[in-house]
């Protein structure tokens, strides 16, 4: 079965600057998918970056972006210029090729301070 | 598009009650999904289907049942509620690409508390 771990349950940022969310996870499968989703204090899933395992270009969507690592199982992700409707939970998930769950770790509470 | 809108926002059920979660989706999304969120942790699937008429266990699916009898619709069904059951719920609706399953896509969510 695959995990996923995000060690950081808390962290904080000030406005404008630069802050990176850490992420592993336990796979024996080659193909994957890895996603970053964003819960505000709305309770909304919103997904905002995805990765496909077999792609060694690093996934880019504005102001985020993702180191992959495949060999360490790492997937981090950065968020650059943190604005304040940043804040929110954020939560790295796993999901092999042929499947259709996804795995979540359980998440990093991020805060930005203006 | 509307995307998926899930019924009631919120609801308070007492202990041995039953009642109906609600999920449509109008993306016509072959496979849809429920997870449950208990506080401080990330979501775990509950049932999940592949298309109209096929559905599947996931990970915790005790207390819990489902149909899908349209493509836009997958409800989830508690029989008998208990303390256990109180959690956030979310519908998920994701589609069949030429590179296999895509991105899962969520409903608003429904906060139940079984007292």
């Amino acid at each position: 079965a695959q995990t996923v771990t995000q060690s950081q349950p808390e962290m904080s940022v000030q406005e404008a600057e630069t802050v990176t969310l850490s992420c592993t996870y336990d796979t024996s499968e080659n193909n994957y998918y890895l996603f970053w989703y964003k819960q505000p204090p709305s309770r909304q899933m919103i997904l905002v970056i995805r990765q496909e395992a077999y792609k060694q270009q690093n996934a880019t969507e504005n102001r985020f972006s993702v180191n992959f690592q495949k060999a360490a199982k790492s997937f981090s992700l950065k968020i650059s210029d943190s604005q304040l409707g940043d804040t929110a939970m954020y939560f790295c998930a796993f999901m092999g090729a042929g499947s259709y769950q996804l795995t979540f770790g359980k998440g990093t509470k991020l805060s930005v301070i203006p | 598009n509307a995307g998926v809108t899930q019924t009631p926002k919120f609801r308070i059920l007492k202990i041995g009650q039953s009642m109906t979660l609600q999920c449509t989706q109008d993306m016509n999304h072959n496979y849809m999904y429920w997870y449950r969120q208990d506080p401080g942790m990330g979501l775990k699937l509950i049932y999940y289907s592949v298309g109209a008429g096929i559905t599947d266990k996931g990970e915790v699916p005790n207390g819990y049942n489902v149909s899908r009898s349209t493509t836009e619709d997958f409800p989830l069904r508690l029989e008998l509620a208990a303390p256990s059951q109180t959690s956030v719920y979310f519908c998920a609706s994701s589609r069949l690409g030429t590179g296999g399953v895509e991105t899962q896509y969520f409903g608003p969510g429904t906060r139940l508390l079984v007292l």
